[in-house]
């Protein structure tokens, strides 16, 4: 079965420019979240769906970053525009109904 | 303070040995517990639910004090691959379908043969 699938696993960009992150969930999971992960601040919930609607986004940092869940099959979380401080792996999580999450393999994001 | 609280470490014990972590929480009104196990530079995986009567999963049990608001998780004959972070997640429910999850910044294991 596959599961949570993260795209790109790697991303290197320029301070300023805009980054976009995907996720697919597993199929059947009705719960999505992403989360950042920095050795300062461990794991941090940004921001979390239900049934492909945001719950609680009191996580996501600041106005550059915004999420989408346009399907129960996908969602992206953006930033725009990129800064060195958001050098982080971000990684998609989801779940039924809450419980156990599983996690994507993340992605590494470096913003020069 | 923090809503899920745990001691850093690094834990640095010998194979072979028992070792325990404890995770305190805030919020009485938390409804369920996890442990998730993150190996270096991948992602967190669930190593167990933590229920109020206690579970045990082979050499793992993990245990809820409602009443002093921690769990903890023992790991007896530790072996080397056990060496991990182990990230203490408490899930606090709020109406039908809403919750709010919050994970702790995890304590790091050492397992020295």
């Amino acid at each position: 079965d596959a599961g949570v699938i993260q795209s790109p696993r790697h991303e290197v960009t320029e301070m300023g420019q805009e980054v976009t992150l995907r996720c697919k969930p597993i199929s059947g999971h009705n719960s999505l979240f992403w989360y950042r992960q920095t050795m300062m601040r461990g794991l941090e919930l940004l921001i979390y769906f239900n049934n492909n609607v945001p719950i609680d986004d009191s996580g996501m940092p600041e106005d550059r970053f915004s999420a989408k869940m346009p399907n129960a099959s996908f969602s992206t979380l953006k930033i725009q525009p990129s800064e060195p401080r958001d050098s982080a792996v971000y990684f998609c999580a989801s779940s039924l109904d809450s419980w156990e999450q599983f996690f994507g393999p993340g992605t590494r994001l470096t913003v020069l | 303070r923090k809503e899920v609280e745990q001691d850093p470490g690094p834990f640095n014990v010998p194979e072979g040995a028992t070792v325990a972590f404890n995770c305190t929480y805030s919020n009485s009104a938390s409804q369920s517990f996890f442990w998730y196990r993150q190996d270096c530079r991948k992602e967190p995986k669930l190593l167990m639910s933590v229920y109020s009567s206690g579970n045990e999963d082979g050499r793992f049990t993990a245990q809820l004090n409602r009443a002093s608001q921690y769990i903890s998780l023992l790991i007896r004959d530790s072996k080397l691959s056990d060496s991990a972070t182990y990230l203490c997640v408490v899930n606090m429910q709020r109406g039908s379908s809403a919750s709010k999850i919050i994970f702790g910044s995890g304590t790091r294991l050492s397992i020295r043969p």
